[in-house]
């Protein structure tokens, strides 16, 4: 049971290159995100699944679009990379709660990506 | 204003001290509070949650929840080197059926032997 796995583990891109961050969970969660992680500014919401079909925008979605892939794929991708976007992105998955609540987040590991 | 602040630390604490990490919100409609651990390098995983106000307690650690000061802590008893990472408070304001949490910046904690 690999829980939620992520490639690639670093990337190095020019500015205006484009590229595709993948993630994959082995839980069978319906809900899928995907974060970055900047120092000082904590973990911020870039786009969320919450079941396979359907995807919105989070907290800090321009220069990013997403791909529900099916259950248990959810990629990420940079069209034109800038150097606002160097930063750590993580992928997360959940449950889907449909009565109300909460249900835990689990982290992938995370990709390191720079854009020079 | 950020929607929740946390103190960035680092903090660093001889083994065996108390530990106290802290977070303030302003969004009174949060009601699940979690503390997330982060090790260098690695993704975040959960800590400990709780529902509205109140205490937890779990081994070592305490996470207390005020929300008419909108204030939360985690505490952590006999600390240990291994517990030297980044702890990070997290929110949510459950909406509809996915659970979008808002972080704090986290807090980097040293034990030191």
């Amino acid at each position: 049971n690999a829980g939620v796995t992520q490639t690639p583990k670093f990337q190095v891109l020019k500015t205006g290159q484009s590229m595709t961050l993948q993630c994959a969970q082995d839980m069978n969660h319906n809900s899928m995100y995907w974060y970055r992680q900047d120092p000082g500014m904590g973990l911020r919401l870039i786009y969320y699944s919450a079941s396979e079909g359907t995807t919105d925008k989070g907290e800090v979605p321009n220069g990013y679009n997403v791909s529900r892939l099916n259950k248990r794929e959810f990629s990420l991708r940079l069209e034109s990379a800038a150097p606002s976007q160097t930063s750590v992105y993580f992928c997360a998955s959940s449950e889907r709660r449909a009565g109300g609540g909460w249900n835990e987040q689990f982290f992938g590991p995370g990709t390191r990506l720079t854009v020079l | 204003q950020k929607e929740v602040e946390q103190d960035p630390g680092p903090l660093s604490v001889p083994e065996g001290a108390i530990v106290s990490l802290n977070c303030t919100y302003s969004n009174s409609a949060f009601q699940y509070f979690m503390w997330y651990r982060q090790y260098s390098r690695k993704g975040p995983e959960l800590l400990m949650y709780t529902y509205s106000s109140g205490n937890k307690e779990d081994g070592r650690f305490t996470a207390q929840v005020d929300k008419s000061s909108k204030y939360i802590s985690l505490f952590i008893r006999d600390s240990q080197p291994s517990d030297s990472a980044t702890y990070l408070c997290a929110m949510i304001d459950y909406t509809g059926t996915a659970s979008k949490l808002t972080f704090g910046t986290g807090t980097r904690l040293q034990v030191t032997l």
